[in-house]
């Protein structure tokens, strides 16, 4: 098993710009969750998805949108990229059974 | 919406010495209380976690106790070691634990 994975590692936009976080999971998780990481902020919930075809907002949606069309994939489209979402941007997923999330290895993001 | 505070923020030890971070929580229905564990440019990695009905859980080195009454919960590491450098984070979640709300962080550092 891979586990969580995220792509790309790093990327560097301009203001402006839009692009796609992917993150994937091969573990047959229902749970997939995003969030961001910033200094002295913890970690906060963009947007999760309790299954295929299901997605909610999380702590600080304004700016991102998410699709599930799949169990195994959650992409992240960010439309218009400004430098408030200078920021590493982690994927997790779990188990409806279980409360335990792991994580992937983040990606991380500047937008300039 | 559920609010967890984490002190301190910074937390300097003695190898060999015992550390303990401590948490609150605001919502009165959480019911799972997690601990991640950070290493510098790494993906967090849960280390423990809780339920609101234990009190107390130990795994070796580590233990996390629980206070519902008090809306508080610590974590306790005990022998610290140069590994046990990193930062750590909590975080507490309601019924399905859809939204896991973090503490801002203790960047744990063992002194040799």
């Amino acid at each position: 098993n891979a586990g969580v994975t995220q792509t790309p590692k790093f990327q560097v936009l301009k203001t402006g710009q839009s692009m796609t976080l992917q993150c994937a999971q091969d573990m047959n998780h229902e749970y997939m969750s995003w969030y961001r990481q910033d200094p002295g902020m913890g970690l906060r919930l963009i947007h999760y998805s309790v299954g295929a075809g299901i997605t909610d907002q999380g702590e600080v949606p304004n700016g991102y949108n998410v699709s599930r069309s799949t169990t195994e994939d959650f992409p992240l489209r960010l439309l218009s990229a400004a430098p408030s979402q200078t920021s590493v941007y982690f994927c997790a997923s779990r188990q409806g059974s279980s409360y335990e999330q792991y994580f992937g290895p983040g990606t991380r993001l500047t937008v300039t | 919406g559920e609010n967890v505070e984490q002190h301190p923020s910074t937390l300097s030890v003695q190898e060999g010495d015992s550390a303990v971070i401590k948490c609150t929580y605001s919502d009165s229905a959480s019911n799972y209380f997690p601990w991640y564990k950070q290493e510098l440019g790494k993906r967090p990695q849960l280390i423990i976690d809780i339920r609101s009905n234990v009190g107390e859980k130990k795994d070796q080195r580590i233990a996390v106790t629980l206070n519902k009454t008090a809306k508080h919960f610590s974590l306790h590491i005990t022998e610290t070691q140069p590994e046990d450098s990193a930062v750590y984070f909590c975080a507490a979640a309601g019924l399905g634990n859809e939204k896991l709300t973090f503490g801002t962080g203790t960047r744990l550092t063992i002194i040799p």
